[in-house]
């Protein structure tokens, strides 16, 4: 079955704990994408990656890392997270090169406490 | 970048009736339009897009327009069910589609 799956769906931390949210797609993309939505501001895109060790800020990159070692693996890391990156965390993944559907994985819920 | 505005924020229809929502972008280069619903607890999911070399896309109860001129494109469902109940996301993006950006959402509550 073709799909992104992310993991832990859920998860509260502390303060500067450092996390790693998981993402992986069993499609072949090319690229994959990190978005957060927060109530009333929709989805802002975090990073996006074009393929392997190609990456790219998007709209709100502060305070997060990510890495593109294998085609079907993006994780998303969080040094030091801060209260104010609590947020529901979607990643995404579609084929490059064309403006077709992202396929959306089922959400990360990150509360920083 | 690109800004997004989407309204109405909270739609409520009748069961059979229309509903419209509406997006206006600010980069005239954005060329892909897409539209996700999403469900209570659920994932976006893709439910119809339109390319900026057309001007009308239909699916089945589901349309979207678009105005290159002014900017602005809009989602008409019609004969509205209350499986549409969704909060619905328009989001817009250029060249080869790196980047996405999204409006805020329209919460859209169909009433039996």
């Amino acid at each position: 079955e073709a799909q992104v799956t992310q993991n832990p769906r859920y998860l509260i931390t502390v303060t500067g704990k450092k996390l790693t949210v998981t993402c992986s797609q069993n499609m072949n993309h090319e690229y994959m994408s990190w978005y957060r939505q927060d109530p009333g501001l929709g989805l802002r895109q975090i990073y996006y990656s074009m393929n392997v060790e190609v990456t790219d800020k998007g709209d709100v990159p502060e305070g997060y890392k990510v890495s593109r070692k294998e085609k079907r693996n993006f994780p998303l890391i969080l040094e030091s997270p801060s209260p104010n990156q609590t947020s529901l965390y979607f990643c995404a993944s579609r084929f490059w090169g064309t403006t077709d559907t992202q396929y959306f994985g089922p959400g990360t819920r990150l509360t920083v406490l | 970048g690109e800004n997004v505005e989407q309204h109405p924020s909270t739609l409520s229809v009748q069961e059979g009736d229309s509903a419209v929502i509406k997006c206006t972008y600010s980069d005239s280069a954005s060329n892909y339009f897409p539209w996700y619903k999403q469900e209570l607890g659920k994932r976006p999911q893709l439910i119809i897009d339109i390319r900026s070399n057309v001007g009308e896309k239909k699916d089945q109860r589901i349309a979207v327009t678009l105005n290159k001129t002014a900017k602005h494109f809009s989602l008409h469902i019609t004969e509205t069910q209350p499986e549409d109940s969704a909060v619905y996301f328009c989001a817009a993006s250029k060249n080869t589609g790196n980047q996405f950006y999204f409006g805020t959402g329209t919460s859209l509550t169909v009433i039996p």
